[in-house]
């Protein structure tokens, strides 16, 4: 199975500052990464799909690159709503796996 | 805009089986195209893949609770079910239905907690 690494586990910043968490795939995975939001209580919610597009309704201060096995997502500036937990996972191969998350608290 | 839907018990005893029903809306599970698909999360982890039912019936399932686990569909219900056996306390997490293709769409998820 695809293992996915996230850095790092935790990222402490400030409102305004920008945030880039990474996501390692053990092998080959093409451009099949999403990457979900979760905040406390709450189901995780669609940010990137296919490595670099943004879902419906996602601000362009969240962005999405990479190829292979190295993947990154970068907000640009974090707002409040954004302090949360970040998850990568991929589609390229079953069984589906999840990154062990990163999360963005504030500093 | 699809729905998901968990429901079952919230306490289930050691050793017994623990069942869950998602009901979907907004989309057929008969329609061929999807993943019809469970996930879990024990409090303060991460995202664990559990399996899925697809079109036909077909089902794929993890390799670490395939002994354990059945999940089935309803399409006259338009619902889909998890049976896992011989539940321990390490069975506790909030369990996800969703709905898988290129994306994931979440249900909202239901807290099982298995006490001995």
């Amino acid at each position: 199975e695809v293992v996915l690494t996230q850095s790092p586990a935790t990222l402490s910043l400030s409102p305004g500052e920008r945030a880039t968490l990474s996501c390692r795939a053990s092998q080959n995975i093409k451009n099949y990464l999403a990457w979900y939001q979760q905040k406390p209580g709450q189901a995780p919610s669609l940010i990137i799909y296919d490595a670099s597009n943004r879902a419906t309704g996602i601000p362009a201060r969240f962005s999405g690159s990479g190829s292979g096995t190295d993947f990154t997502l970068t907000i640009s500036s974090l707002e409040p709503e954004d302090f949360a937990v970040y998850y990568c996972q991929q589609r390229s191969s079953w069984p589906l796996t999840f990154g062990g998350g990163t999360k963005v608290e504030i500093k | 805009q699809v729905e998901l839907q968990e429901s079952g018990p919230g306490l289930v005893k050691a050793s017994r089986t623990l069942s869950l029903t998602c009901t979907v809306s907004g989309d057929s599970i008969s329609s061929g195209f999807y993943y019809w698909t469970w996930i879990r999360q024990p409090p303060g982890k991460g995202l664990e893949w559990i399996g899925y039912v697809y079109h036909g019936g077909t089902t794929n399932y993890n390799t670490s609770l395939k002994s354990r686990l059945t999940i089935s569909a309803d399409a006259s219900n338009n619902q889909f079910s998890l049976y896992l056996s011989s539940v321990t306390e390490a069975d506790t997490a909030v369990y996800f239905c969703a709905r898988v293709a290129t994306t994931i769409e979440w249900g909202r998820g239901i807290l099982v907690t298995v006490s001995s």
